[in-house]
């Protein structure tokens, strides 16, 4: 069964935590990006890679950080740097970036509230 | 500068009436256009896209170049329509996609 997994589904980090956010593809997909969806504000992209050890700084990359180690994985760390983390977080992956295929495919998202 | 703008946060219809979501976008190449769905509790999936000139769901969106658009329509709405849609446009130089702020659907019976 083909398809993005992020976990955990629900996240509590204490204020000056780093977390790590984790997402896994089974798809081949060779591009990974990582969103932060808040109301009213649609979907920011904060990381994207377009190939395994390869990454750039989306819109709000600041307070986060990535690895591509492997290309099944791209894992986002918030760190204590991210003014207001709380929020829900989606992961996605598409087939080779520049290609004029298919949209994305999307995890289930982790929704991180700081307490 | 590449952005995608969605007018309408909420948009409210009766059952059967005729749906459209507004999205004009902004960009210096060649535009590739997306609409996104998220049903409740489930996730963000692809609706259709403008290559394919495709119809799903009673969904379709065309392509105005000349005014920047690509709004989706639907002649007549349907309960199950109720989610939020985002518009979206994939940078053909880095395949990343810049989504609209989404639009609420709201089909009341």
């Amino acid at each position: 069964d083909g398809g993005i997994t992020q976990s955990p589904k629900y996240l509590f980090r204490k204020e000056g935590q780093n977390v790590t956010l984790s997402c896994e593809q089974n798809l081949n997909h060779d591009a990974m990006y990582w969103y932060r969806q808040d109301p009213g504000q649609g979907l920011r992209l904060i990381y994207y890679s377009q190939i395994v050890n390869d990454f750039q700084k989306g819109d709000i990359a600041e307070g986060y950080s990535v690895s591509r180690e492997k290309k099944e994985s791209f894992p986002l760390t918030v760190t204590s740097a991210q003014k207001n983390p709380t929020a829900f977080y989606l992961c996605a992956s598409s087939a080779r970036a520049g290609l004029i295929t298919g949209g994305y495919t999307f995890g289930s998202g982790t929704r991180l509230t700081v307490v | 500068a590449q952005r995608v703008t969605q007018p309408e946060k909420l948009l409210s219809v009766f059952k059967g009436a005729p749906v459209e979501l507004k999205c004009n976008y902004s960009y210096s190449g060649s535009p590739e256009l997306f609409w996104y769905v998220q049903y409740s509790r489930q996730r963000l999936q692809l609706l259709l896209r403008h290559i394919s000139r495709e119809s799903i769901k009673g969904f379709t969106a065309d392509l105005n170049k000349g005014e920047t658009s690509f709004h989706l329509k639907k002649p007549f709405a349907q309960e199950e329509d109720s989610a939020m849609y985002y518009c979206a446009l994939r940078a053909s130089n880095t395949g990343k996609l810049i989504f609209g702020q989404g639009t609420t659907l709201q089909v009341k019976p």
